[in-house]
């Protein structure tokens, strides 16, 4: 099936670290959404993108909707034992499109 | 407001059975998406249902079949099951497009033996 790729796949860092994630497409999208998924549960919507170069946060996390509208990035600022997790992006191409998504980054805050 | 509700929460079947999984959405939701997610290929869409209307499908074989109720719960059926179908299912509900309205359930996991 169609994937974003994502990357890093995984990422260990110490807390009160800053943390960049990305994620690249070759087709255009015109959402972006950037979810975490923790042990045992479903993901959560963390933050949703809509314009070409929109800059949007959500607390310690941030999001930036490329301006070629094939990338986006996550930034998650001073880390904590909580952000531990796996986090998805996810495209669609419109509104009412299936949403395709990134193949996961595993990050793991050591103490 | 209750979240979404998938059930079972965790199954155990054998190659060549079929199998039944439910999901409730969010009262007032009517859309009501399906995943598949595996440690090898992520996270797949399976098919989308909307006011008991299929609208939109994944690339899965036919032995993965849904539907929707007119209370909007739904279901997904995987027919004579393949050791490869073995993940969890994700079942997303939302009030209609954006997409970013989707809130996701716990999941179903499934071992197929």
């Amino acid at each position: 099936g169609q994937q974003l790729n994502q990357s890093p796949q995984s990422m260990f860092i110490q807390e009160g670290e800053d943390v960049s994630m990305n994620c690249t497409s070759s087709s255009i999208f015109n959402t972006w959404l950037w979810y975490k998924q923790d042990p045992g549960e479903g993901p959560v919507l963390l933050i949703a993108l809509y314009k070409a170069g929109e800059l949007t946060s959500n607390g310690r996390l941030t999001a930036q909707f490329g301006i070629t509208r094939k990338d986006s990035f996550l930034n998650i600022s001073a880390s904590i034992p909580s952000d531990v997790g796996i986090y998805f992006c996810a495209g669609a191409q419109d509104n009412t499109d299936k949403l395709i998504f990134g193949t996961g980054t595993r990050l793991q805050v050591f103490p | 407001k209750a979240g979404v509700t998938q059930t079972p929460r965790y199954l155990i079947k054998t190659r060549g059975q079929q199998v039944t999984l439910s999901c409730s959405p969010i009262s007032g939701h009517r859309s009501v998406s399906w995943y598949q997610q595996t440690p090898g290929q992520g996270l797949q869409f399976l098919f989308e249902y909307f006011s008991e209307t299929q609208r939109n499908k994944g690339n899965f074989p036919g032995r993965f079949s849904g539907r929707q109720f007119s209370n909007s719960r739904s279901e997904m059926n995987v027919s004579t099951l393949e050791l490869g179908d073995s993940a969890l299912y994700l079942c997303a509900s939302g009030a209609a497009p954006p997409q970013d309205t989707q809130y996701f359930g716990p999941g179903t996991r499934l071992t197929v033996l």
